[in-house]
């Protein structure tokens, strides 16, 4: 069935260094995608999110990049902190537009070493 | 703005009884709540969509007699898991939409659920 997947369940980086989280969805209908971290015990936080009609979308130390062609999403996180370890989910719009119920992605959990 | 909280955060309870989980948007009105279920180490998965003022739109595989959805208010929804057993235990999460035109889902904390 359709779904959205990660390609890397883990993901260990040095302080300082360039964090790329990359995944892979499947529902060519999908129109809206947004990255998720996640801190142990606590809920979902919103980090950036993109449609299909962007590729690219900047926040503050994060871009997100869709690659509409083959399906693929990517979130790049600047000069990893500590603070950053966190499981990062990416999710997809099911109905391609409005408010409805979000699919998720398995989950990187980047780890960062110091 | 656009906090989202949920009580209790923790709650342990004996099989057989049930649960009542209560999510609020506490600085602006949700006319959307979602209720997510997530599993150790997996993903959220989603359960309900809970519209106020109208029944909750449950996924499949989702038993609606067992997890009651009641939007009463454009602040509140609350997940009641009914006759609850051990393999109900979760972390249930709930999201609520400011403005279904913007999409952002604001995540509340969480609800740590153990059936004994």
């Amino acid at each position: 069935g359709e779904s959205v997947g990660l390609h890397l369940p883990t993901l260990s980086v040095q302080e300082g260094d360039n964090s790329i989280i990359n995944c892979a969805y499947s529902n060519s209908a999908s129109d809206y995608f947004i990255w998720y971290k996640q801190e142990s015990g606590k809920g979902p936080q919103f980090i950036i999110d993109i449609r299909s009609n962007m590729d690219k979308r900047q926040g503050q130390r994060v871009t997100v990049l869709l690659n509409k062609t083959v399906k693929h999403l990517s979130l790049q996180i600047a000069a990893t902190q500590p603070g950053d370890s966190a499981v990062y989910f990416c999710a997809e719009n099911r109905a391609g537009g409005g408010a409805d119920g979000l699919t998720f992605g398995k989950g990187t959990h980047l780890i960062i070493q110091p | 703005g656009a906090v989202v909280s949920q009580h209790p955060s923790r709650v342990i309870c004996k099989s057989g009884t049930s649960v009542k989980i209560e999510c609020r948007s506490l600085d602006f009105q949700a006319t959307t709540m979602f209720w997510y279920r997530q599993f150790p180490k997996q993903s959220l998965m989603l359960m309900a969509t809970s519209n106020e003022g109208s029944k909750a739109t449950y996924e499949q595989g989702v038993e609606k007699d067992k997890f009651l959805i009641n939007h009463a208010s454009l602040t509140l929804s609350t997940l009641t898991v009914t006759s609850a057993h051990p393999e109900d235990s979760s972390f249930y999460i709930c999201s609520a939409v400011r403005d279904r035109s913007t999409d952002t889902q604001y995540f509340g904390p969480g609800t740590r659920l153990t059936v004994l």
